[in-house]
C-alpha cells in the first residue's frame, strides 16, 4: 500500500513563495503528480517527476528525493488565482494513483 | 474538443435507489477511473478499467459496480447498498502508451442522498 502525507492548509501573502511538501511510504513507484483544485471542480495536472530533482514550469517547480521519499511544490509570485487545494499522488506499478489529502492554500491581499 | 464528460453535474436520490453516473472520453485513452471524493480528503479511487470489458476493484468498491463495453464510457452505478453515497465523485482516463501517464479528469457529479 501507499501512505501519503501533506499539510492540511498553508495561508501566504499575494505575491509571495509557498513551499508544500508531500512525503510518502509505497511499495511500487512510477512516479509523483502534483494536481491543482479549485472548490468543486475536477483537479488539473501541475506536475510530474519520476527522476530525482527540480522541475520547472513557470512559476510551479516540483522536487522529488526518491530516497527519502519526498517531494514539494513550490508557487512563486503568489496569485489570487492560486488559492485552491493541491494534491500530491503517486503512480504504482500499474499507473494507478494513490492521493494525499491535499493541500489547501489560501492567499491574502 | 477532446476531453472528459460527466452527467449530471448535480444529481439527487432518494436512499435505497439505484443511480448511474455518466462518464465519457474522446480522448482514446485505454485506461478509465472512478473516484470519490469528500470534504477534506483526497482522492479514494473505486473502480478501474484498463481495457474494455475488463475492469478491476479499488480502494472503496463496495456498494459500487462498473461496466466497460466500450472503450469510450465507464459509467459507475452506486446500489443501495452503499452505506454512505453522498460525495463528489470524478471521473479520469489515461493513455497506457508510454509517457507519464498523467490522469485526465472530468467535470465531476455531486450526489446527494436524502
Amino acid at each position: 500500500g501507499q501512505n501519503i502525507d501533506q499539510p492540511t492548509e498553508m495561508t501566504a501573502t499575494e505575491g509571495a513563495i509557498v513551499q508544500i511538501n508531500c512525503t510518502y511510504q509505497t511499495s511500487g513507484f512510477n512516479g509523483l503528480f502534483w494536481y491543482q483544485q479549485h472548490a468543486g471542480e475536477a483537479p488539473t495536472f501541475l506536475s510530474y517527476n519520476v527522476l530525482d530533482g527540480l522541475e520547472e514550469k513557470g512559476r510551479f517547480s516540483s522536487f522529488l528525493s526518491r530516497s527519502k521519499g519526498y517531494s514539494y511544490l513550490l508557487l512563486k509570485e503568489l496569485q489570487m488565482k492560486d488559492s485552491a487545494s493541491y494534491l500530491c499522488a503517486v503512480s504504482d506499478s500499474w499507473g494507478k494513483l494513490q492521493f494525499g489529502a491535499g493541500t489547501q492554500v489560501v492567499v491574502t491581499p | 474538443d477532446g476531453g472528459i464528460t460527466q452527467s449530471p453535474k448535480y444529481l439527487f436520490r432518494k436512499e435505497g435507489q439505484n443511480v448511474t453516473l455518466s462518464c465519457e472520453q474522446n480522448l482514446n485513452h485505454d485506461a478509465m477511473y472512478w473516484y470519490r471524493q469528500d470534504p477534506g480528503q483526497g482522492l479514494r479511487l473505486i473502480y478501474y478499467s484498463q481495457i474494455v470489458n475488463d475492469f478491476q476493484k479499488g480502494d472503496i468498491a463496495e456498494g459500487y459496480s462498473v461496466s466497460r463495453e466500450k472503450k469510450e464510457s465507464f459509467p459507475l452505478t452506486v446500489t443501495s447498498a452503499q452505506k454512505n453515497p453522498t460525495a463528489f465523485y470524478l471521473c479520469a482516463s489515461s493513455s497506457l502508451a508510454g509517457g507519464k501517464g498523467e490522469q485526465f479528469f472530468g467535470p465531476g457529479t455531486r450526489l446527494t442522498v436524502l
